[in-house]
C-alpha cells in the first residue's frame, strides 16, 4: 500500500539552528507533494507544494523542500528556525491517478527553544 | 489560497445523540470534498471522499452508516455522526479540492460525554 514516512517524530532545536525534516513516499508513479504546518490550536496551513518543474520548491516563511525522485523523498528545510516555527509538520502525497486523495505522513513535532 | 469554513468549531454532546458538522468552500466551487479525523498528537486519517451529487466513498474501516456524508452543493458538504459514543470524540477536519490541491477547514472538535 502507498505510504508516506516521516522519520523524525519529535525534533528540538534552538533558535537560529538549521532544520531538515525527512519525508519519503512509496508510490512509483507521478505524484504531487505537499508540506503542511499545524501551529498549536490552529488548522492546517500549506507551507509549499510540488507539482512539476524545478525540484527545489520555495514556500512561505523561509521554508523550502527538494524533490528527489530517485530517492522518493521530499525533505523540508529551513536554514534558521525561529521560536514561532514551533508546530507540527505534515508531509502529504497524492497520486496523479487517484481522486486527489492525500496520504499524510505521521507528522513531526518541532519545538524551537528561544 | 481558498477559504474553507467549518461549523461548529467545537461541540459537546451526550452519548447516543447525532451531531452534524458543516463544511463550506467560501470562494470557489469544490467538486470534491474530503473528511478527515485527527486523534490527539496523531496524523490526519482520511475518512471519506465526497463528490457533489453522488454518494461518498468511504475508506476501509469507516462505517458509512455511522458517519453520514451529504454533498448537497458545490460549496457545502455535511458530516453527521450518528448515535455518537465517547470513542467518536475527535477532531474532524474537512477539505475542499479544486482538482489539484486541497484547502483545509479549521476543524471541529467533537466531545461525546
Amino acid at each position: 500500500a502507498q505510504s508516506v514516512s516521516q522519520h523524525n517524530h519529535h525534533v528540538i532545536l534552538s533558535e537560529a539552528a538549521s532544520l531538515e525534516l525527512g519525508c519519503n513516499y512509496s508510490y512509483g508513479g507521478t505524484v504531487n507533494l505537499f508540506w503542511y504546518v499545524q501551529y498549536p490550536g490552529q488548522h492546517l496551513q500549506l507551507l509549499l507544494k510540488y507539482f512539476s518543474g524545478d525540484p527545489l520548491v520555495k514556500g512561505i516563511k523561509g521554508f523550502e523542500a527538494e524533490f528527489i525522485k530517485s530517492k522518493f523523498s521530499f525533505n523540508l528545510r529551513k536554514p534558521s528556525v525561529q521560536w514561532s516555527d514551533t508546530a507540527e509538520y505534515f508531509c502529504a502525497v497524492n497520486r496523479m491517478d487517484s481522486s486527489y486523495k492525500l496520504i499524510f505522513g505521521s507528522g513531526t513535532r518541532l519545538l524551537v527553544r528561544p | 489560497g481558498a477559504v474553507v469554513s467549518q461549523h461548529p468549531s467545537w461541540v459537546i454532546c451526550k452519548s447516543g445523540t447525532s451531531v452534524k458538522i458543516e463544511c463550506r468552500s467560501l470562494d470557489f466551487q469544490a467538486t470534491t470534498m474530503f473528511w478527515y479525523r485527527q486523534f490527539p498528537k496523531q496524523s490526519l486519517m482520511l475518512m471519506a471522499t465526497s463528490n457533489e451529487g453522488s454518494k461518498a466513498t468511504y475508506e476501509q474501516g469507516v462505517e458509512k452508516d455511522k458517519f453520514l456524508i451529504n454533498h448537497a452543493s458545490l460549496t457545502l458538504s455535511t458530516l453527521t455522526v450518528t448515535s455518537a459514543h465517547p470513542e467518536d470524540s475527535s477532531f474532524y477536519i474537512c477539505s475542499a479540492s479544486n482538482d489539484r490541491e486541497q484547502f483545509f477547514g479549521p476543524g471541529t472538535r467533537l466531545t461525546v460525554l
